[in-house]
């Protein structure tokens, strides 16, 4: 079956402006959480969306922010990026909430300029 | 709060000779899980191998098995007869025994692992 689909792979962005990535889970997959991985900061946890609802959330500002569809596919969004923000987000998914086996995808390499 | 700590930041290894990656963690529960995760050039995560920490026995995977030391927060893996598709980042993470709201799991900074031929 089809693994964690992660689109764009590369998006290139100026400060200021806002992005959405999305994240489409692996099917039957009902939990999808973000990860920010940076060479500085290493790989940070987001947020994570079950059922359509935010269920946790990591310690970022909220110009981060994040939904869920009926389908499980999940997107975030960065408002006025930051230089900052450059790094690349990855999305795991599995069955449950929280769940102990997470499928990740392969990112998406953000670069704010 | 939980962390995770990989004092190694790079490592090299012969291929077919075994090397050894650590990891120490800190945390006041006396449940949880950790893991070590592979991340080649593609970027994609890959789980290698999970540990439950009521477990005594120390998983085995393959190539891969982990000596897990409760008592030291130690954490570390093994890989025997290392091949050149081994080489990558390997990181160690930790997550609550709970899932739920907090099921998230607390990454290391990484080992990029090398394998020469």
């Amino acid at each position: 079956k089809a693994g964690v689909t992660q689109t764009p792979r590369y998006l290139i962005k100026t400060r200021g402006q806002q992005v959405t990535l999305s994240c489409s889970p692996i099917s039957g997959h009902r939990s999808v959480s973000w990860y920010q991985q940076t060479p500085g900061q290493g790989l940070q946890f987001l947020f994570e969306y079950f059922s359509e609802t935010q269920r946790n959330k990591g310690n970022f500002p909220g110009r981060f922010s994040g939904r869920q569809f009926s389908n499980s596919r999940s997107e975030m969004n960065v408002s006025t990026l930051e230089l900052g923000d450059s790094a690349l987000y990855l999305c795991a998914s599995s069955l449950g909430q929280g769940g102990l086996n997470p499928f990740f995808g392969q990112g998406t390499r953000l670069t704010v300029v | 709060a939980q962390t995770v700590t990989q004092s190694q930041p790079e490592m090299s290894v012969q291929e077919a000779e075994t090397v050894t990656l650590s990891c120490t963690y800190d945390t006041s529960e006396s449940d949880y899980y950790l893991f070590w995760y592979k991340q080649p050039p593609s970027r994609q995560m890959i789980l290698v191998i999970r540990q439950e920490a009521y477990k005594q026995q120390n998983a085995t995977e393959n190539r891969f098995s982990v000596n897990f030391q409760k008592a030291a927060k130690s954490f570390s893996l093994k890989i025997s007869d290392s091949q050149l598709g081994d080489a990558a980042m390997y990181f160690c993470a930790y997550r609550r025994p709970y899932g739920g709201s907090q099921g998230n799991l607390i990454f290391g900074k990484g080992t990029k692992l090398s394998v020469k031929p």
